[in-house]
């Protein structure tokens, strides 16, 4: 049972260049989330998805486009890489009951030079 | 969702209890208290939740003051892997809802040998 799934694990970019990060989950859960952690700071929410084919903003969604492309997967885009996008992502699902329990991936380390 | 306090950074000595505060003063109530904790370069791991009951699991225990408007995380018996950032977040409970949840800045905590 793998979980959370996200790939790549590591990523550098330049400015301007654009790409997906990848996010699956295994466990048949409806809500996904994204997240981003710069050094020093707490998680702050980029875009959620209560439900396969819905879609919400968080935080910080600006730069950001998200896909849920099915039940299982979650998707992350980032269409104009710009340096103040260089942080850790966190992709995390839940089941909607009365278990709130989160559970997230190991992350992807994003450099934007 | 109703905003946390939480202390920036406590220290423990291994062995002892650490118990971790958080502040939620404007919790409304049909909210629930979350607490995760987030060990260095993982992602977020659920420790526990509760309304108004304590609460306690093979993690952790959970106490909820009376008026509701704060909580403590109690870890019993404090271990060098329990150095990690704890996160406390308040939201309603909403069966079969996707709602985001917001992580703040956490607090630090280092147990020292």
């Amino acid at each position: 049972n793998a979980g959370v799934t996200q790939t790549p694990k590591f990523q550098v970019l330049k400015t301007g260049q654009s790409m997906t990060l990848q996010c699956a989950q295994d466990m048949n859960h409806n809500s996904m989330y994204w997240y981003r952690q710069d050094p020093g700071m707490g998680l702050r929410l980029i875009y959620y998805s209560a439900s396969e084919g819905t879609t919400d903003k968080g935080e910080v969604p600006n730069g950001y486009n998200v896909s849920r492309l099915n039940k299982r997967e979650f998707s992350l885009r980032l269409e104009s890489a710009a340096p103040s996008q260089t942080s850790v992502y966190f992709c995390a699902s839940r089941v909607d009951r009365v278990d709130e329990k989160l559970f997230f991936g190991s992350g992807t380390q994003l450099s934007v030079l | 969702d109703a905003k946390t306090t939480q202390p920036t950074s406590m220290d423990c000595a291994e062995g002892r209890a650490a118990n971790l505060p958080c502040n939620h003063s404007t919790i409304s109530g049909n909210e629930y208290v979350y607490w995760y904790r987030q060990i260095h370069s993982q992602g977020p791991q659920y420790i526990i939740h509760g309304l108004k009951n304590n609460e306690t699991n093979e993690m952790a225990s959970l106490i909820i003051t009376e008026d509701r408007k704060s909580s403590t995380l109690i870890l019993p018996h404090a271990t060098l892997r329990d150095t990690a950032v704890y996160y406390c977040i308040v939201r309603p409970l909403i069966y079969n809802q996707g709602g985001k949840l917001i992580f703040g800045q956490g607090t630090e905590l280092s147990v020292k040998p």
